[in-house]
C-alpha cells in the first residue's frame, strides 16, 4: 500500500517563513508534487521534485530525499494569502496521484 | 479554452437514486482521474484512465463506475448512491509531465 504523513495545521505570521513536511510510503515511486486548495476552490499545483534536491519557484521551494522517502514546501516571505491547505502527493508508476490528508497553513499579521 | 469543466457542480440526490458526474477537457491530455474529498481525508483517487476506453480503479472505488468512451470525457457513475458518498468530486486531467489541473468540483449531497 501507500501511505503519506503530512502535519494537519501550521501557523505562521507574514513576512515568516514556514516548511511543510512530507514523508511517504510508496511502491514505483516516481516523483513528489505539491499543491495548493484555497477554502472551495480547486487544487493547483506548486511544484514537482523527481530527483533528489531543491526546486526554487519564486518564494515557494520543494525539496526531495528519495532515500529518506521526504520532502517539504518551503514557503518564505509568507502573505496572508497564502493561507490555505497544501497537500503533497506521490506519483506511482507514472500514472495515479496518491495525496496527503494536506496541511492546513494559517497566516495572521 | 476552458480547461477542465464538471457538470452538474450541484446535486443533492436520495438514496439509492442513481446519477452520472461528466467531465470535459479541451487539454487534449491523455490522463484523466476522478477524487472526491471529504473534511480531514484529503484527495482520495476514486479511479482513473491513461487513455481513450482504458479505466484503472483508485484507492477507494467501491460504488462507482467509469467510462472513457472519448479522449476528452472521463464519466463517473453512482448506480445506488449511499449517504457515504456526500461528498466533493473533483475531476482532473494530467499530460505526460505530470501536472494535474483539476476542475472547480462537483459537489453532492445524498440524502
Amino acid at each position: 500500500g501507500q501511505s503519506l504523513e503530512q502535519p494537519s495545521e501550521v501557523t505562521a505570521v507574514e513576512g515568516a517563513i514556514v516548511q511543510i513536511n512530507c514523508t511517504y510510503q510508496t511502491s514505483g515511486f516516481y516523483g513528489l508534487s505539491w499543491y495548493q486548495q484555497h477554502d472551495g476552490g480547486a487544487p493547483t499545483f506548486l511544484s514537482y521534485n523527481a530527483l533528489d534536491g531543491l526546486e526554487e519557484t519564486g518564494r515557494f521551494s520543494s525539496f526531495l530525499s528519495r532515500s529518506d522517502s521526504y520532502g517539504y514546501l518551503l514557503l518564505q516571505e509568507l502573505q496572508m494569502k497564502d493561507s490555505a491547505s497544501y497537500f503533497c502527493a506521490v506519483n506511482q508508476a507514472g500514472t495515479a496521484l496518491i495525496f496527503g490528508k494536506g496541511t492546513t497553513l494559517s497566516v495572521s499579521s | 479554452n476552458a480547461g477542465v469543466t464538471q457538470t452538474p457542480k450541484f446535486r443533492v440526490l436520495k438514496t439509492g437514486q442513481s446519477m452520472t458526474l461528466l467531465c470535459a477537457q479541451d487539454m487534449n491530455h491523455e490522463y484523466m482521474y476522478w477524487y472526491r474529498q471529504d473534511p480531514g481525508m484529503g484527495l482520495r483517487l476514486i479511479h482513473y484512465s491513461v487513455g481513450e476506453g482504458t479505466t484503472a480503479k483508485g484507492e477507494v472505488p467501491d460504488g462507482y463506475n467509469v467510462s472513457r468512451l472519448k479522449k476528452q470525457n472521463f464519466l463517473l457513475g453512482l448506480e445506488s448512491a449511499a449517504p457515504s458518498q456526500t461528498s466533493v468530486y473533483f475531476c482532473a486531467c494530467a499530460g505526460t509531465d505530470g501536472e494535474l489541473f483539476f476542475g472547480e468540483g462537483s459537489r453532492l449531497t445524498v440524502l
